[in-house]
């Protein structure tokens, strides 16, 4: 079965410091991976994606995400966390042509000043 | 860029009553929109796949005479709780799928937090 797993559930990182957030996919076939983020009561806002191409993606906020199709991943990072990147973080994965996406249990990130 | 609104953006109701939830494309017209539902601190539920001018497609355990879905045009589907009961208390959210650089991409509404009571 298609699958989408995000192995933290909770990280905590200080202002200033680097980021990385896991996240590992099942699929017979590379899929179309983002990464969303979703601030408390609020919907999903696309950060990235990765279609195809160049396996290193930048995004939006200064996030950029690789993709390793040796090792099924596609994590996120960023170089230097801010306190307004506490957030909820969710990747995701389809089949491409619209389809429905395929959620990971999401990372919750605590930014400590 | 493409942006999906919801409404109402919180709802109260008692039980036994029904709910109906909007989710617009605003500047962009989408065949296909997606619902979800997210419990507290859990992912997104996919539960139903709407099409515009058919039947929405339900996921496995979603009650279709439950959750009733409308996708009467392009830029508007419609989300119906009905005889809601407080375990439906929940955060819906929509999402239009669009064709973006060559590719197709969802894109969420801010989500409707019900409660019944």
């Amino acid at each position: 079965a298609q699958s989408v797993t995000q192995p933290d559930i909770h990280i905590t990182v200080s202002e200033g410091a680097s980021l990385e957030l896991r996240c590992n996919y099942s699929y017979g076939a590379t899929p179309y991976l983002f990464w969303y983020v979703q601030s408390p009561g609020q919907g999903l806002q696309l950060l990235l994606k990765y279609f195809s191409g160049d396996t290193l993606v930048q995004g939006i906020k200064g996030f950029e995400a690789e993709f390793k199709r040796s090792q099924s991943s596609f994590n996120l990072r960023k170089p230097s966390v801010h306190w307004s990147d506490a957030a909820e973080y969710f990747c995701a994965a389809n089949t491409g042509g619209g389809n429905k996406l395929t959620f990971g249990t999401g990372t919750q990130l605590k930014v400590e000043l | 860029g493409a942006v999906v609104s919801q409404h109402p953006s919180w709802v109260i109701c008692k039980s036994g009553t029904s709910v109906k939830i909007e989710c617009r494309s605003l500047d962009f017209q989408a065949t296909t929109m997606f619902w979800y539902r997210q419990f507290p601190k859990q992912s997104l539920m996919l539960m139903a796949t709407s099409n515009e001018g058919s039947k929405a497609t339900y996921e496995q355990g979603v009650e279709k005479d439950k959750f009733l879905i409308n996708h009467a045009s392009l830029t508007l589907s419609t989300l119906t709780v009905t005889s809601a009961h407080p375990e439906d208390s929940s955060f819906y959210i929509c999402s239009a799928s669009v064709m973006t650089s060559g590719s197709y991409e969802q894109y969420f509404g801010p989500g409707t937090r019900l409660t019944v009571t």
